[in-house]
């Protein structure tokens, strides 16, 4: 079993509307959860941590479910330069990444 | 500020040639890592180093090999080329194991005819 997996898209939205991701982790141990960023054909970016507490960022918000083992990323009214991949990361000692959201916000 | 610069950018490799990929981080960072991210794949981690002198071996470290003599630096050798080495590569580096300031290099594209 994979430890962190995630729903490949690709997730066709147009823009202006919310879209929200899911990342499950395997190991309940898991000690830091963030989301990143990759633009095609370019390297990943730290998007934005996430707290049990949930985190916000303007139109970015993560949430981290424990109990459930999920992490979350929620985008509000998408704007065309959201189309990225969006790649989960769960911190147990190493790093371990899932294999990425592809996001597509059509005009 | 710089960041992770890697060199080179792009290559294309006979089957069978060797070459060095290299990694420098100018953020006084411990810890460096090597990726290799394909199609559908995701970042699989190839090697990585939590400190100057050190290496580790990651998720698929086979015909590669690593070295971190200066700690700005972590080096990734392929001795003997395969097709299934064609990938694109990925350096990191971070200030912890807990990922503070973890940064990737922009990547080198690397083709194995």
């Amino acid at each position: 079993r994979k430890e962190v997996e995630q729903d490949p898209g690709p997730f066709n939205v147009p823009e202006g509307a919310t879209v929200a991701f899911n990342c499950t982790y395997s190991n309940s141990a898991s000690q830091s959860f963030f989301w990143y960023r990759q633009d095609c054909r370019k390297e990943p970016k730290l998007l934005m941590s996430v707290y049990s507490s949930g985190n916000e960022d303007g139109r970015f918000t993560a949430q981290l479910n424990r109990a459930s083992q999920y992490i979350s990323l929620l985008i509000r009214d998408s704007k065309l330069s959201d189309s990225a991949t969006y790649l989960c990361v769960v911190i147990l000692n190493k790093f371990y990444f899932g294999s990425g959201t592809k996001l597509n916000v059509k005009p | 500020n710089a960041g992770v610069t890697q060199t080179p950018k792009f290559r294309v490799l006979k089957t069978g040639q060797s070459m060095t990929l290299l990694c420098a981080q100018d953020m006084n960072h411990e810890y460096m890592y090597w990726y290799r991210q394909d199609p559908g794949m995701g970042l699989r981690l190839i090697h990585y180093s939590v400190g100057e002198g050190t290496t580790a071996k990651g998720e698929v470290p086979d015909g590669y090999n690593v070295s971190r003599l200066k700690k700005q630096n972590f080096l990734l050798g392929l001795e003997s080329a395969a097709p299934s080495q064609t990938s694109v590569y990925f350096c990191a580096s971070s200030y912890s194991s807990l990922g503070d300031g973890y940064t990737f290099g922009s990547g080198t594209r690397l083709t194995v005819v």
